[in-house]
């Protein structure tokens, strides 16, 4: 069975400081991963996937994450971030079949001025 | 602009009422999804379906049913609403294809059961 983990479930910054966020997933064959956003009051938006290919993916609000195979994560960075990036991150593995999405807890990620 | 649309934002409901959450897509997606958010925990798969009238059990089942006679829309049931089923419920569709798996959201219902 696939599972995902975001060992930080809050993580809190300054304003035009970096953040890394964790993801590690467990699975035994290849894999979709993605990330979701989710503004307060709001549904989950996509802000990344990985399909396959380059390992390094962007999104167009700055976000970046790198698969890593033998690490078996995909963190999540950006390099400075900004009040409005205060939200909950999810993490997520697809399952091939289906397409269901296996998240992770969420890391909510606070930034401050 | 894609949609999916989830009947109501905020719901309250008395213990033992049978309740329906209702969720629309406009995209002509085969596959649809309930979810429930709670905090710590993450989302949860509640049920499935990939086709008209075809559903599968996600992973916390119990207590819920689903019904899916069109295509562009899912149903969430709780046949007798108990306190433990106050939550977020989230709605989301996605394409059934191996590449490009992407799940679009509707804004979520929070119901409360008391």
């Amino acid at each position: 069975a696939q599972s995902v983990t975001q060992l930080d479930s809050q993580v809190p910054v300054f304003e035009e400081a970096p953040v890394e966020l964790r993801c590690n997933y467990s699975s035994s064959v290849s894999v979709y991963l993605f990330w979701y956003v989710q503004y307060p009051n709001q549904g989950l938006q996509l802000l990344l996937k990985y399909l396959s290919g380059s390992t390094l993916v962007e999104s167009i609000n700055g976000f970046e994450a790198e698969f890593n195979k033998s690490q078996t994560s995909f963190h999540l960075r950006k390099p400075s971030v900004h009040i409005s990036d205060t939200a909950e991150y999810f993490c997520a593995v697809s399952d091939l079949r289906f397409q269901k999405l296996v998240f992770g807890t969420g890391t909510r990620l606070l930034v401050s001025p | 602009d894609v949609k999916v649309t989830q009947s109501s934002r905020y719901l309250v409901k008395r213990t033992g009422e049978k309740v329906f959450l209702e969720c629309v897509q406009d995209m002509d997606h085969e596959n649809m999804f309930w979810y429930r958010q709670d905090p710590g925990l993450g989302l949860r798969l509640i049920y499935f379906s990939y086709d008209v009238k075809m559903k599968e059990k996600g992973d916390i089942p119990e207590g819920y049913s689903v019904s899916r006679e069109k295509k562009e829309r899912f149903s969430l049931i709780l046949e007798s609403a108990s306190t433990n089923q106050t939550s977020m419920y989230l709605c989301a569709s996605s394409l059934l294809q191996t590449a490009n798996t992407e799940a679009f959201f509707g804004q979520g219902t929070r119901l409360t059961v008391v």
